[in-house]
Parts: C-alpha cells; sequence; structure tokens
C-alpha cells in the first residue's frame, strides 16, 4: 500500500522567512496530494491540493510543487507570520475523494 | 452551514469494554472517512465508505474495529474489547468533492 514520509518533523523560522516542508510516497498510482493544517486543538484543514497533471500551484503565500518522477511534493509558504503556527500533513491518494495516506506531520513554529 | 459533528467529545473506558462513536457528516456528502490521530503521530486512515458502495476497510487495524454507515448518512465506529494502544483521537471527515471536511474528533481515552 502507499507510504507517505514527510520531513521534517519540526521546523522554527523567523517571522518573514520562507518554510519548506517536503513528502515522499511509494505509489505511483497516487494522483492527488493534499496539504492540510492543523492548530492546537483543532481539526484539520485543507490548505492546498495538487493533481498529477500538474507541476506546481500557488495560492497567495503558499505553494506546492510535485515531482511525480521521482515521487515527492514540497510545500512552500513565503513570508512566514505568527499564525502560520501549526502542523501541517502532507497526503496522497489515488484519487480526490478517495482514502489518504498521511504523513506524520510537521510542526511549524514561526516567531516574531 | 453546519459541518461535520462528532459524538462524544472525550470518552474514558476501561479495557476490555466496547464503545461506540459517532459521525453526522456535513448534509449532501457521500463520502464519509474515518481516521486516527495518535498523540504525536500523523492520521492514520481507518474505513472510508462513498455512497452504496461497499466500504474501503483496509486501514482498521483488527477485527475488533468495525463501522457503519446507515442511510448514507450517520457513521458509527464501533470498537470491542478496547485495549491500552486504542487511545487515540479518532476523526471523521466527510466530502462531496475532493475536500475532506473534519469533525473535531472524539478523543479516547482507555484505563
Amino acid at each position: 500500500g502507499e507510504n507517505v514520509e514527510q520531513h521534517p518533523s519540526t521546523l522554527s523560522v523567523q517571522e518573514g522567512d520562507s518554510a519548506v516542508i517536503k513528502c515522499t510516497y511509494s505509489d505511483s498510482a497516487s494522483n492527488y496530494f493534499p496539504w492540510y493544517k492543523q492548530e492546537l486543538g483543532k481539526r484539520p484543514q485543507l490548505i492546498i491540493d495538487i493533481r498529477s497533471n500538474v507541476g506546481e500551484k500557488k495560492d497567495q503565500r503558499i505553494a506546492v510543487t510535485l515531482n511525480k518522477t521521482a515521487k515527492h511534493f514540497s510545500l512552500h509558504i513565503t513570508e512566514t507570520q505568527p499564525e502560520d503556527s501549526a502542523v501541517y500533513f502532507c497526503a496522497a491518494s489515488k484519487q480526490a475523494g478517495t482514502a489518504l495516506i498521511f504523513g506524520k506531520g510537521t510542526t511549524l513554529s514561526v516567531s516574531s | 452551514g453546519a459541518g461535520v459533528s462528532q459524538s462524544p467529545s472525550n470518552k474514558v473506558t476501561e479495557k476490555g469494554k466496547d464503545v461506540e462513536l459517532r459521525c453526522d457528516p456535513i448534509s449532501g456528502h457521500t463520502a464519509l472517512y474515518w481516521y486516527r490521530q495518535s498523540l504525536g503521530q500523523g492520521l492514520e486512515f481507518l474505513i472510508y465508505f462513498q455512497g452504496n458502495s461497499a466500504p474501503d476497510k483496509s486501514g482498521l487495524p483488527s477485527d475488533r474495529f468495525s463501522a457503519e454507515r446507515t442511510g448514507g448518512s450517520v457513521s458509527t465506529l464501533t470498537i470491542q474489547r478496547t485495549q491500552q494502544e486504542d487511545s487515540a483521537v479518532y476523526l471523521c471527515a466527510s466530502s462531496g468533492g475532493p475536500e475532506q471536511y473534519f469533525g473535531p474528533g472524539t478523543r479516547l481515552t482507555v484505563t
């Protein structure tokens, strides 16, 4: 079955710096890759997703890149703010709307 | 509109007892998912319902775990003969498209 690895497990940056979180997946049939943000004590929420027919997607300060050949995808957050502090999870599935296999999460801390 | 709701929010049970966790998905969502989140861990897929199709049970960790979805809406996750390693937050999600909307979770503690 699918296996998703996520690095780093923790990431500390200064406000205004960029943050990059990387994930790899094992199943070449996966073609949907969402990223979820989970603030302390709250439920996970989708922040951005990408499908396999696209190499990059951007939404304001957040971007995701996908390399299908290497089976890895990354989340990029620019101009980080303290409110970006949270746990970020990458995930993969064979099709949007089906079961997601998640990475173990990255705890991002943005200090002002 | 109303989001995904789960009950109870917290459940403490003794080892060996059975528990039932409930999920009310967003109205009209055809897909419903159960995940488990242990302390410091990611979300572990358990089971997935899509419409009237047979559920994908490939994530259930043992035969003590089962789930049903009645009338294509409310779902119940049942854990029989609970063990201490079952302690976790059980999250339900629903979707009507690619995005999965999560509920607040049920924190299960097995003593």
